[in-house]
């Protein structure tokens, strides 16, 4: 089946400092990626569309200076945090659609815990 | 916009027997497509079972099934035989036909006991 990857799996970091978490599809390509964000114990909340060669697309109320996507390539989407604070600890999550079949089926990654101090 | 409800924080099964995991939905929209998703402990998720709705046949996947009723806008997730394995927050999700993202509703964690 096609698998997506995320580096790192967990990260700790200073407050201010940025990150980036690197989101891949391994044996296909995907022309869209998705970001979410996800809480201790509640749902998936998207924060962007990621789309090869284009700007993403970020939904209400998330900043898109704070939160940058760059989709460089077919298999490789990154999410930087910039100047991470404490809030911004949580579950990031990427997803990339398999393209080609009728549903569409979105693959996730293993998701990246990340802990601002 | 199209919205999913899950009513149910948390459910709990005794081993070998059978639970329904509920799901309602709301859309406007004729056309579309319905999934179970589990996630276990290591956060990974994995996609249960997929349910188009123009088929009015029920989807299944070996001890997966819903209970898919389109008029009443449910789909409902049973698990027979319930495993120690199948312990995972379980979420109801929902997506157009002319478009990408998924929406989820808010998850119902599965608790099995032996």
């Amino acid at each position: 089946g096609a698998v997506v990857s995320q580096h790192p799996s967990w990260v700790i970091c200073k407050s201010g400092t940025s990150v980036k978490i690197e989101c891949r599809s391994l044996d296909f390509q995907a022309t869209t990626m998705f970001w979410y964000r996800q809480f201790p114990k509640q749902s998936l909340m998207l924060m962007a569309t990621s789309n090869e060669g284009s700007k993403a697309t970020y939904e209400q109320g998330v900043e898109k200076d704070k939160f940058l996507i760059n989709h460089a390539s077919l298999t490789l989407s990154t999410l930087t945090v910039t100047s991470a604070h404490p809030e911004d600890s949580s579950f990031y999550i990427c997803s990339a659609n398999l393209a080609g079949v009728s549903y569409n089926e979105q693959f996730f990654g293993p998701g990246t815990r990340l802990t601002v101090l | 916009a199209q919205t999913v409800t899950q009513s149910q924080p948390e459910m709990s099964v005794q081993e070998a027997e059978t639970v329904t995991l509920s799901c309602t939905y709301d859309t406007s929209e004729s056309d579309y497509y319905l999934f179970w998703y589990k996630q276990p402990p290591s956060r990974q998720m994995i996609l249960v079972i997929r349910q188009e709705a123009y088929k009015q046949q029920n989807a299944t996947e070996n001890r997966f099934s819903v209970n898919f009723q389109k008029a009443a806008k449910s789909f409902s997730l049973k698990i027979s035989d319930s495993q120690l394995g199948d312990a995972a927050m379980y979420f109801c999700a929902y997506r157009s036909v002319w478009g990408n993202k998924l929406v989820f509703g808010a998850g119902t964690i599965l608790r099995v006991k032996s």
